[in-house]
């Protein structure tokens, strides 16, 4: 059983066009993350949930939204995308005793 | 706000030597904990290892070992016996006690048979 997952693992999509990418994790844990990489493999946290309620907001355009749904799924939906939203998304989980945190394999989106 | 710095963005070295990939990081947090995590070329995270701020102790799992210097600030990552599967970008974190991590540039350390 993946821990993390995220669908889709690709997403390519035109300019101006709305996508969510999924996330939900068996671990049991109480808090979820959105991550962005971009180009330049820079990784950058933009949201943060505990128990489905957001704790972390860094300053993402209000364009993503993220939504829980219940504790084990934290899914970020894009609306109006740009090209500058081309990147790797990475949700991840963080651990219980001392919050290691594991990530999902990634969603690359590709705005073209 | 916490600031994480790896100033190799590359590295190569021998199978079965050791490397050591540096990472400096900057809080005012007195308590937080540090990670390292490999990103292989398949673009999965995988977390290798914890210190956290007040451990004594040097962490070690297995060939990952951290060498932590609070004075300094610093957390650098060594990897004995490299293998060729540890050829792979290394990102150094840090999480301070509202729990996001910050990353650092990465590393870049490619195993040369």
């Amino acid at each position: 059983d993946t821990a993390v997952s995220q669908t889709p693992k690709y997403l390519v999509t035109q300019m101006g066009n709305d996508k969510s990418i999924k996330c939900e994790q068996n671990l049991g844990h109480d808090t979820m993350y959105w991550y962005k990489q971009d180009s330049k493999k820079f990784l950058k946290i933009m949201f943060s949930y505990n128990n489905k309620e957001l704790i972390i907001n860094e300053t993402v355009p209000n364009r993503f939204s993220p939504k829980s749904p219940d504790k084990a799924h934290l899914n970020l939906h894009i609306n109006s995308l740009e090209l500058g939203d081309s990147a790797v998304y990475f949700c991840a989980t963080g651990g219980a005793i001392y919050n290691e945190q594991f990530f999902g394999p990634g969603t690359r989106l590709t705005v073209l | 706000a916490q600031k994480i710095t790896q100033t190799q963005p590359g590295m190569f070295v021998q199978e079965k030597e050791a490397v050591t990939l540096d990472c400096t990081y900057d809080t005012s947090d007195p308590s937080y904990g540090l990670f390292w995590y490999k990103q292989p070329s398949s673009g999965e995270m995988i977390f290798l290892i914890y210190q956290g701020s007040y451990d004594q102790q040097n962490a070690t799992e297995g060939r990952y070992s951290l060498n932590f210097q609070k004075a300094r600030k610093s957390a650098n990552l060594v990897i004995s016996a490299s293998q060729l599967g540890d050829s792979a970008m290394y990102f150094c974190a840090m999480s301070p006690n509202d729990y996001k991590l910050s990353f650092g540039a990465g590393t870049t350390v490619t195993v040369r048979a």
